[in-house]
């Protein structure tokens, strides 16, 4: 099946500081969405972005669906940013999301 | 976006009982949900999908006969950890798949979090 990393496995930032999180796919993919979990166990859909970009206030999101790889971009860091974030996949040809290794992040007052 | 909800969102139960849980989509019928669940620091593991009016696709490794799903209407799918064990601990999270115009969005209910003592 399908692979999924995500890098890196952690972070930890300042407040303020800007931030890329990459995710990379093994094999070709027809969705891919973006989550945050927050300490309590709940997702937040932060992107469905297949390809192309998208932004939405502070946050961005790039998948370029050739190269098999989308980044999520963070800008001015908040303490309220930390928690995990994923990446998940439908590839092609299924119609089940897979979801990535994740990466814990840590923002610092 | 749509909306998933999931009951309980915490439940303690003994070892060698049965618990249900249940996903429901409030604002938009379901013909498809997925069973997923996480153990501490770790992603998020697809257990099984749940189609409505039929029977469910397990996931390699997943016991069906402990993990009991039935999805008898458009709007509920449940889960029921049959005989649960400490091992059984863990986050569950259920989604529901919607339709769009460029291709499936899922969303997840809040999640029940399961203690097994």
């Amino acid at each position: 099946g399908i692979q999924v990393e995500q890098s890196p496995p952690d972070l930890i930032l300042q407040e303020g500081a800007n931030s890329t999180l990459r995710c990379n796919f093994s094999d070709s993919v027809n969705n891919l969405q973006w989550f945050h979990q927050n300490p309590w166990g709940q997702l937040i859909n932060l992107f469905y972005i297949p390809s192309g970009t998208k932004q939405n206030g502070r946050l961005s999101a790039t998948t370029v669906a050739t190269e098999r790889y989308s980044l999520l971009y963070i800008s001015s860091s908040q303490t309220t940013d930390s928690g995990v974030y994923f990446c998940a996949v439908v590839a092609s040809g299924t119609y089940k999301y897979i979801f990535g290794t994740g990466t814990r992040l840590k923002v610092l007052a | 976006g749509a909306v998933v909800s999931q009951h309980p969102s915490r439940v303690i139960c003994k070892s060698g009982t049965s618990v249900k849980i249940e996903c429901r989509s409030l604002d938009f019928q379901a013909t498809t949900m997925f069973w997923y669940r996480q153990f501490p620091k770790q992603s998020l593991m697809l257990m099984a999908t749940s189609n409505e009016g039929s029977k469910a696709t397990y996931e390699q490794g997943v016991e069906k006969d402990k993990f009991l799903i039935n999805h008898a209407s458009l709007t509920l799918s449940t889960l029921t950890v049959t005989s649960a064990h400490p091992e059984d601990s863990s986050f569950y999270i259920c989604s529901a798949s919607v339709p769009g115009s460029s291709g499936n969005t899922i969303y997840f209910g809040e999640g029940s979090w399961l203690t097994v003592v």
